[in-house]
């Protein structure tokens, strides 16, 4: 069974720093197109990062330079780096592994995901 | 960056009948649109993916249709657990993937 847990969250002040990380089960997140996606309390999800099987990254416009994806395929577990943070980057951040049907997998769908993690940026 | 606007915010009906949610898109995204569930206090679960294609283990209630601006989600006859936020979502013109506003679908 696919399960993937979040952790790292928390408050911190802006300009600060933190690395969440999301422990994944039941595949190995090295094979996968591995996504971060963050939701704003009563928000809608906003895609934020997405790792792919050959380890190229993308970002939102609104994280490129202050947030980095990674993952340590030992741990089986992927983290997001997150630098320079401001008040609006406030949100549950889940990763979430692509979706993959019987013939092909689809990077640019976030399926299964995590609980979440709580971030809040405040001062 | 493509815009997704979801209509109507939400919608008040009862177990047993029929849902439709509709997405419109700024632009074309062919067909590369997908339908989310998001139930309170969980994650969004992937329902509909390249417009008309189930995810593995959704009911066959659920059904997409749509190509280029406008999408529409049906549910053919609501279950007491399928009132919950419904997303829409493009990966036509990514980075990066957009998300809709939702569509709250709640018990009339």
């Amino acid at each position: 069974e696919v399960q993937l847990v979040e952790s790292g969250g928390g408050f911190i002040q802006p300009g600060g720093s933190l690395r969440l990380s999301c422990a994944a089960s039941g595949f190995t997140v090295g094979n996968k197109y591995m996504s971060w996606v963050r939701q704003a309390p009563g928000k809608g999800p906003e895609w934020v990062s997405v790792v792919y099987i050959d380890d190229t990254t993308y970002y939102a416009d609104s994280v490129k330079g202050r947030f980095t994806i990674s993952r340590d395929n030992s741990k089986n577990t992927l983290y997001l780096q997150m630098n320079s943070l401001r008040a609006e980057d406030t949100a549950v951040y889940h990763c979430a592994k692509a979706y993959c049907s019987s013939s092909n997998c689809y990077p640019a769908y976030p399926d299964s995901w995590g609980p979440g993690t709580l971030v809040t940026v405040s001062s | 960056e493509i815009v997704l606007t979801q209509s109507p915010a939400t919608l008040s009906l009862s177990p047993g009948e029929r849902a439709t949610l509709s997405c419109r898109a700024s632009q074309s995204v062919s067909s590369y649109l997908a339908w989310y569930q998001q139930k309170p206090g969980q994650a969004p679960r992937l329902l509909i993916y390249d417009a008309s294609n189930r995810a593995t283990g959704v009911p066959a209630r659920f059904s997409g249709s749509g190509s280029g601006t406008d999408f529409t989600l049906t549910i053919s006859s609501l279950e007491p657990e399928d009132f919950a936020v419904y997303y829409c979502q493009q990966r036509s013109s990514w980075p990066p993937l957009t998300f809709g506003g939702g569509t709250k679908v709640e018990i009339k």
